[in-house]
C-alpha cells in the first residue's frame, strides 16, 4: 500500500498564522494531491503536484514534494477561520491509474 | 460549476438489508469511483469503473458489493446484505479526461452516511 500518512494529526492555530502539515508515503507515485474536507462534507481538491515537480503554489497554498524522502508538505499561509477543516494527502500510482490512496488526515482548527 | 451529486445524504438500515447508494457523476466524465470512510479513519478505495465495467476493486469490495451504471448518468453502489461494519460515509467520485492537467483530479460528492443498526 502506498497510503500517505499525515502529521500532525491535529493542529490549532490563530487566524493569520501559517499552518504546515506533512505527508509521507511508501511507494513510487505519479502524483500527489491534497484535498480538504469540511466536517461531514465531501472532499474538495486543492492542489496536485506531479512526481517531477518539487514545489507548487496556488493562492495561499504551497506544496512541496521530495520524492527521495517520499514526503510532501502543505503550507497554508495567513490562515482564516474558513480554513478550519481536515486536510488529506492522496497519491496516485501511475499516469493512467487515477485511484487515490489517502492518508489519515490532519485536522486544522483556526481560532478567530 | 458542475458537481457530483449523491443521494440519499443519510441512509439508516437494518443489518442484513440491501441498500443502494446513488451518484450522478459530472456529465462527460469517464472514470467513476466509490470510496468509503469509516468514522475517524482514512478514506479507502472501494472500486473503479470505466467503460461500463469494473476496472479495479479493493479487498473490501467483496461479493456483497456491486456497482452499476444503469442509464448512462446514474452510478450506483449496492450492498446486498449489510453488516454493522458497513457503517461509514460512502463517497462517489468521477474523473474527466478531456483536459490533460485535469485528468487526475477527482471530483467528489458530498457523501452518503450509511448507518447499519
Amino acid at each position: 500500500s502506498q497510503q500517505g500518512e499525515e502529521d500532525p494529526q491535529a493542529l490549532s492555530i490563530q487566524e493569520g498564522e501559517n499552518a504546515t502539515m506533512n505527508c509521507s508515503y511508501k511507494t513510487s507515485i505519479n502524483n500527489l494531491q491534497w484535498y480538504r474536507q469540511n466536517s461531514g462534507r465531501g472532499l474538495v481538491h486543492l492542489i496536485l503536484i506531479r512526481s517531477n515537480e518539487r514545489e507548487k503554489h496556488s493562492g495561499r497554498l504551497r506544496v512541496t514534494l521530495d520524492t527521495s524522502k517520499k514526503s510532501s508538505s502543505l503550507l497554508i499561509t495567513a490562515s482564516r477561520a474558513a480554513d478550519t477543516a481536515s486536510y488529506f494527502c492522496a497519491t496516485a500510482a501511475s499516469e493512467n491509474d487515477y485511484k487515490l490512496s489517502f492518508g489519515a488526515g490532519t485536522t486544522v482548527t483556526v481560532r478567530a | 460549476e458542475p458537481e457530483v451529486t449523491q443521494t440519499p445524504s443519510h441512509q439508516v438500515t437494518q443489518m442484513g438489508q440491501e441498500v443502494i447508494l446513488r451518484c450522478v457523476p459530472i456529465s462527460n466524465h469517464l472514470y467513476f469511483y466509490w470510496y468509503r470512510q469509516i468514522l475517524g479513519q482514512k478514506v479507502e478505495f472501494l472500486v473503479s469503473f470505466y467503460n461500463n465495467e469494473i476496472s479495479e476493486k479493493s479487498e473490501i469490495f467483496d461479493d456483497q458489493f456491486s456497482v452499476e451504471r444503469p442509464d448512462g448518468s446514474n452510478f450506483t453502489l449496492k450492498i446486498r446484505s449489510t453488516k454493522l461494519e458497513d457503517s461509514a460515509m460512502y463517497f462517489c467520485a468521477s474523473v474527466g479526461t478531456t483536459a490533460l492537467l485535469a485528468k487526475n483530479i477527482q471530483y467528489f460528492g458530498a457523501g452518503t452516511r450509511l448507518s447499519v443498526l
